[in-house]
């Protein structure tokens, strides 16, 4: 059974342009989460999303920044014309029901570098 | 505002002593608290997991303890072995499923 599984797991962008990292949960799982980590300090949370459905996107920068999860296929961070202070890393995570939140289980996380 | 607060932010100790790490937590209301590990470059693997009804939790060499009347947890290891050099993270969950995260104890085992 893989586990979550992100890529690329290194991303450079030039400020402007778009960025789409993306993360395939755990078989079986079908709530995912998107976080962010800034040097030196701790993940915040950005998204949390289901099936077709965003339930709680107040993590997430109201420009730039959108997610979505489809039917098939992985969910999708997608950050339009980057800029310098996007540079991070992001990390996803999934579990198998909303009922079983805590326990996450995360990718290895995508870098991004702004240029 | 919930926060979780860790102490030391980073510790250096000589492989196979014993230490500590602390947490500090003014999540409310709570549901767990967890450890994770956070290997350089790699995501987050839980270690333990802790209600409020537990005070301790032990995974191999990795004790943690939670006080929940002064919100307090604490990560003992012992016997640290090389590969435990990483940043050890402290994260609170309460009434919903935004998990709060500490920034993390960098922990460094030298020879």
């Amino acid at each position: 059974n893989a586990g979550v599984m992100q890529n690329p797991r290194h991303l450079v962008r030039r400020r402007g342009q778009e960025a789409r990292l993306r993360c395939s949960p755990m078989k079986g799982h079908s709530h995912v989460y998107w976080y962010r980590q800034l040097p030196e300090e701790g993940l915040k949370f950005m998204v949390y999303l289901q099936k077709e459905n965003i339930i709680d996107e107040s993590g997430m920068p109201k420009e730039r920044f959108s997610a979505e999860f489809p039917k098939e296929g992985p969910s999708i961070l997608r950050i339009q014309q980057v800029v310098r202070g996007d540079s991070a890393a992001y990390f996803c995570a999934s579990s198998p029901s909303a009922a079983s939140y805590n326990e996450q289980f995360f990718g290895p996380g995508t870098r991004l570098t702004v240029l | 505002k919930n926060q979780v607060e860790q102490s030391p932010q980073s510790l250096i100790i000589l492989e196979g002593k014993n230490c500590t790490l602390q947490c500090n937590y003014t999540v409310s209301p709570f549901s767990n608290l967890r450890w994770y590990k956070q290997d350089t470059g790699r995501g987050p693997v839980s270690l333990t997991i802790m209600t409020f009804s537990e005070n301790t939790k032990s995974n191999g060499r990795y004790t943690a303890t939670l006080d929940a009347d002064t919100k307090q947890s604490s990560l003992h290891i012992t016997a640290s072995q090389l590969s435990d050099s990483a940043s050890y993270i402290c994260v609170v969950s309460g009434s919903n499923y935004q998990l709060i995260w500490g920034a993390g104890t960098k922990l460094i085992i030298k020879p």
